[in-house]
C-alpha cells in the first residue's frame, strides 16, 4: 500500500523547535519530490515547503523562510521538517505529501499536529 | 502569497448538480494549467479529485469534473450525494514561484 505516516508533532512553547518525520512506503520515495502542507485550526490549506527527489532545490512559502528547514534521506525513505523559532501562528496540522509526476500531490499522510504555546 | 478564490459555502440537493469556482490573478493560475482539486472531510486528509485542470486519478467517480476558461478554475460535481459532503479545495503551481498555491476552500453541503 503506498502511504506516508508522519510523526514529531506536540506541545512546544513559542521560540521553540520541533522535527517532524514523515516515512513513506509502497513507493519509489527516491524519485518523487515532496511537500509539507499545514492546516491551522479551522482554517484552508497552506503549502509550506517542498524538495526536490535528490534533495535540491527546496521552496519555502515567506512566513517560515529562516525558521523551517525541509531534508530527506533517501536510504531511509524519510523527510523531515526542522522547525525553529516557533510562534503561535504555526499551530496547526502539518501533512506530509507525495509530489505526483507534475504539478499536483497524489498521497497525503494523515497528519501530526503541532501546538505552539505563547 | 495570496490564496486563490472560492466561495465560502455552495450547497445543492441530492442528485443536482453543483460548481464551486476558483479565481486568482493569471500569474497565479490563468497562465498555467496545473490546477489540482482536493477533497477533505472532517478530520482526515485532503483526497486528490482532479489534476491537470481536468484529469481524473484512477478510483475517483466520474461525477467529478474539472474545467477552465480564463483565470477561473471550476469544479463540478454532478449527481451530488450525501458522501460528498466536505470541503474542497483548488491549488494551482505558478511555474514562475516555485511554490504551490490553495485555494481559501468551500464548504459543500448537500440539502
Amino acid at each position: 500500500e503506498v502511504q506516508v505516516v508522519e510523526s514529531g508533532g506536540g506541545l512546544v512553547q513559542s521560540g521553540g523547535s520541533l522535527r517532524l518525520s514523515c516515512v513513506a512506503s509502497g513507493f519509489s520515495f527516491s524519485t518523487h519530490s515532496m511537500n509539507w502542507v499545514r492546516q491551522a485550526p479551522g482554517k484552508g490549506l497552506e503549502w509550506v515547503s517542498y524538495i526536490s527527489s535528490s534533495g535540491s532545490p527546496k521552496y519555502y512559502v515567506d512566513s517560515v523562510k529562516g525558521r523551517f528547514t525541509i531534508s530527506r534521506d533517501n536510504a531511509k525513505n524519510s523527510l523531515y521538517l526542522q522547525m525553529n523559532s516557533l510562534r503561535a501562528e504555526d499551530t496547526a496540522v502539518y501533512y506530509c505529501a507525495r509530489d505526483a509526476y507534475g504539478y499536483y500531490m497524489d498521497v497525503w499522510g494523515k497528519g501530526t499536529t503541532v501546538t505552539v504555546s505563547s | 502569497q495570496s490564496a486563490l478564490t472560492q466561495p465560502a459555502s455552495v450547497s445543492g440537493s441530492p442528485e443536482q448538480s453543483i460548481t464551486i469556482s476558483c479565481t486568482g490573478p493569471s500569474r497565479d493560475i490563468g497562465d498555467y494549467h496545473y490546477v489540482s482539486w482536493y477533497q477533505q472531510h472532517p478530520g482526515k486528509a485532503p483526497k486528490l479529485l482532479i489534476y491537470d485542470v481536468s484529469s481524473r486519478p484512477s478510483g475517483v467517480s466520474n461525477r467529478f469534473s474539472g474545467s477552465m476558461y480564463g483565470n477561473t478554475a471550476s469544479l463540478t460535481i454532478s449527481g451530488l450525494q450525501a458522501e460528498d459532503e466536505a470541503d474542497y479545495y483548488c491549488s494551482s503551481y505558478p511555474l514562475t514561484r516555485n511554490l504551490y498555491v490553495f485555494g481559501t476552500g468551500t464548504k459543500v453541503t448537500v440539502l
